[in-house]
């Protein structure tokens, strides 16, 4: 149980032009969900947190204009990189906390790598 | 905010040796650490959380210890195989699904034959 889905899973696109990334929680409702990038070699970075029916708080730093995230239900939540550009060549990484009393557990999508050229 | 700190950075042992990751973090406060596994290209999986209310936590070849006073926590995997060479991520973060975990920098293990 407690699977995290990404999608794509890969993404090249041009500069200037915009990606949508989608987080799904599978086998579980996730009142909370996270967006984290990852560069090579380095450690996740948490850019913003995404409860469901409302707006995402955003890390210090993050751009909330050019990363737009919507949580519309509690298993989807999408991450849209606006106007990107090749320093936004990154690992996306979601993960889902269960809406349950006490769950803290974080669970972790497969990653959409994204490259802009 | 949290801070954590990861040592070491990379880590070559023997199949068969003990693996000891070490993580400090700073906000007294936090009472929730888990590990994470991540694989070359892949998301992180988690391998085994304590929270501040024991000090010690098994899961087969895995442990992990907490030491609240010196806000210091470690990762022990025993009897090690070629398939636990991964990157390894402590995290720092308080109990409630809700709630943000500040993470490590990494530790690269590599259990060499």
């Amino acid at each position: 149980g407690a699977v995290v889905s990404q999608h794509p899973s890969r993404v090249i696109c041009k500069s200037g032009t915009s990606v949508k990334i989608e987080c799904r929680s599978l086998d579980f409702q996730a009142t909370t969900m996270f967006w984290y990038r990852q560069f090579p070699k380095q450690s996740l970075m948490l850019m913003a947190t995404s409860n469901e029916g409302s707006k995402a708080t955003y890390e210090q730093g993050v751009e909330k204009d050019k990363f737009l995230i919507n949580h519309a239900s509690l298993t989807l939540s999408t991450l849209t990189v606006t106007s990107a550009h090749p320093e936004d060549s990154s690992f996306y990484i979601c993960s889902a906390t269960p809406g349950l009393a006490g769950s803290d557990t974080q669970y972790f999508g497969p990653g959409t790598r994204l490259t802009v050229l | 905010g949290e801070n954590v700190e990861q040592h070491p950075s990379t880590l070559s042992v023997q199949e068969g040796d003990s693996a000891v990751i070490k993580c400090t973090y700073s906000d007294s406060a936090s009472n929730y650490f888990p590990w994470y596994k991540q694989e070359l290209g892949k998301g992180p999986q988690l391998i085994i959380d304590i929270r501040s209310n024991v000090g010690e936590k098994k899961d087969q070849r895995i442990a992990v210890t907490l030491n609240k006073t010196a806000k210091h926590f470690s990762l022990h995997i025993t009897e090690t195989q070629p398939e636990d060479s991964a990157v390894y991520f402590c995290a720092a973060g308080l109990t409630g699904g809700g709630n943000k975990l500040t993470f490590g920098t990494g530790t690269q293990l590599k259990v060499e034959l």
